[in-house]
């Protein structure tokens, strides 16, 4: 299939602790793979991309390798910010057009 | 430019109503987009746009939902007889033919409440 399976939140953390968000895809076909960022109120952002095996992704400071041995993308970031409390959505897409998105971890970080 | 604008933000309906909902995409993607996403859920595919032809429907489109793009600019959503079951956000995106993997811009959604 084509599905998308990520860590159920929601996770509370402290500003500056480390974060990791897992995320793990169905092996069909040569997916690029994506996370996406929903703040509150508004629509989804993209945040980072992979599409190959190995690839790292990485923008504000989070990272992602797309690891085809483990079939997984997680995310990850060093020291997070109150600002990076959103909603994170792990998505595939094939050669299609269309995304296939996990069900979303819900971050909160606390000062 | 600002991006891809959904209108309204927000819809309540009764029961057994049609509603529209209108997404303009930026101005020069070819590719416009139709997801639904409910609570607590990641958002689903609905259909798809490459200009003003209709490439791709989801099985979730059932019959009584239909998407329009007459000029292969703005695009509609209407659903028919609506029911409960369709409230969710409602959202577009759009891209660029050359760019899809991944460049895909979304709107803010538009979010309908069927009472």
């Amino acid at each position: 299939g084509n599905s998308v399976t990520q860590m159920e939140g929601p996770v509370t953390l402290s500003e500056e602790a480390f974060l990791t968000i897992n995320c793990t895809y169905t092996a069909t076909g040569y997916p690029s793979l994506f996370w996406y960022v929903q703040y509150p109120g508004e629509g989804l952002q993209l945040l980072l991309k992979a599409t190959k095996a190995d690839d790292k992704g990485s923008n504000k400071g989070f990272e992602a390798t797309y690891r085809k041995e483990t079939t997984s993308f997680h995310l990850e970031k060093g020291s997070v910010q109150v600002s990076d409390s959103a909603v994170y959505f792990c998505a595939r897409q094939n050669t299609g057009n269309q995304f296939y998105f996990g069900t979303g971890t819900s971050l909160t970080v606390i000062p | 430019d600002t991006g891809v604008s959904q209108n309204p933000r927000h819809k309540i309906t009764k029961r057994g109503q049609n509603v529209t909902f209108r997404c303009d995409p930026i101005s020069e993607h070819n590719r416009l987009y139709w997801y639904r996403q409910t609570l607590g859920q990641g958002p689903e595919f609905l259909t798809y746009f490459q200009n003003e032809a209709q490439l791709e429907k989801s099985r979730l489109l059932s019959d009584r939902f239909s998407a329009e793009r007459p000029k292969g600019s703005f695009s509609t959503l209407e659903i028919q007889r609506t029911e409960q079951g369709d409230s969710a956000m409602y959202l577009c995106a759009s891209s660029l033919e050359a760019s899809h993997l991944g460049g895909y811009t979304f709107g803010s959604g538009t979010r309908l409440t069927v009472v």
